[in-house]
Formats: structure tokens, sequence, C-alpha cells
């Protein structure tokens, strides 16, 4: 079966501080992966989503960049962050294939910035 | 994608059905009809779909009329754990298709 994992759980950092959190996907392979963003109270925004290695495409314009360096693995990254940035940070994936394309979401990082 | 209308909260009993409604009345031909729901500090939950038929998996049943304008998710054995906000999502099903999340119905059941 598949799973997806996100780490830290939780994070604190301080404004201007560098971001980097993880997700990794086993159980499958070539899936679309996606970071959304859930702030206090609000629904879940999409930050960026990948169909593959290398392959990045961004919803919102922001301080944060994605990358996909292997096939499962993905990562969101920030050289500073805003007071703004803090939130619920969701990794999601789905099946590149068939339809319809569920996505199945990862167990979060709460980011809270100082 | 259409929009989708939810009550902002509802109570259960546990052990009795939940019915939660959805209003999707500009829902196109090819858009299907998603739930999700989300555990307080946790990544949202993937219920059940359906396009146009009645669906039933091991999680819920979803009930969809047959003008396709509204839906009912229904939970046939509430328990506590099922407390959560609950999100009916209308979307083409496209690999690349970003899930947009409304405000949802927070389901408390109680005991």
């Amino acid at each position: 079966s598949q799973t997806i994992h996100q780490w830290p759980a939780t994070l604190v950092q301080p404004v201007g501080s560098p971001l980097s959190l993880e997700c990794t996907v086993e159980g499958t392979s070539n899936p679309n992966l996606y970071w959304y963003r859930q702030a206090a109270g609000r629904g879940l925004q999409l930050l960026f989503y990948s169909v593959g290695i290398g392959q990045i495409s961004s919803e919102v314009p922001q301080n944060l960049s994605a990358s996909r360096p292997q096939d499962r693995q993905f990562i969101l990254s920030s050289k500073k962050l805003l007071l703004s940035d803090s939130g619920f940070y969701l990794c999601a994936w789905s099946v590149g294939y068939g339809v319809p394309y569920e996505q199945y979401f990862g167990p979060g990082t709460r980011l809270t910035v100082t | 994608d259409a929009k989708t209308t939810q009550p902002p909260s509802m109570d259960c009993a546990e052990g009795r059905a939940a019915n939660l409604p959805c209003n999707h009345s500009t829902i196109s031909g090819n858009e299907y009809v998603y739930w999700y729901r989300q555990i307080h500090s946790q990544g949202p939950q993937y219920i059940i779909h359906g396009l146009k038929n009645n669906e039933t998996n091991e999680m819920a049943s979803l009930i969809i009329t047959e003008d396709r304008k509204s839906s009912t998710l229904i939970l046939p054995h509430a328990t506590l754990r099922d407390t959560a906000v609950y999100y009916c999502i209308v979307r083409v099903a496209h690999n690349t298709d970003k899930l947009i999340f409304g405000t949802g119905t927070r389901l408390q059941v109680f005991p």
C-alpha cells in the first residue's frame, strides 16, 4: 500500500530564516505531487504541483519554491521566511493515470514563524 | 470548478446516521463530486467520489440527485472519531487539477 511521509511535524522558525520541508511517497511510481498550505481557520491553498522529476508548476507567486529531485520526493523551500508563511503545510499525491484522480494527503507540518 | 454550498455545522448522536448535504447547482456534465474530511490537526482524508450514480464504500455512501445539483454524504453509524470538517468538492477529474476546499461542514458527533 502507498504511504506518504512529511517531516518535520512541527517547526518554529524566526523571520528571515530559511525553510526546507520534505515529503516522500512510498509504494507508487511516478505520482503527481502537491504542496498545499492551510492558514489558521482557512481552507487549503495549492502552492505547487509536479507531474515528474524536475517539473514544477507554481500556483501562487511568493517567496516559496519547490523541487522534485527524485520521483517520490518533493521539497518545499524558502530562503527567507515571512510571518505570513506560518501555517499548516500539506503534501499530497495522486496517481498519474486513470480517472478520477483522488489526492491523498500526508500528516502535515505545522510551521510557526516568529 | 463549480462552487459548492454546505451548512457550516451539524450535530449527530453517536450510532446514528449523519447526513451531510451539499449544493452544487452549477455543476458541469464532466465534473465529479468528491468528499474529503479533515480531523483536527491532520491532513485531509479522501472519503468517496461520484459522477452520476450513488456510490458506497467502507466509509460512507454518496447520494447524488438525478439532476446532479446536490448530493448527500451519509455516514451510516457515526462514531466520535467521525468528528471532523467535511468538504464537498466539485471538479473535473484531471491529473493536475487542484482541489479547492471551501469552508466545509463541521460535524460534531456527541455521545
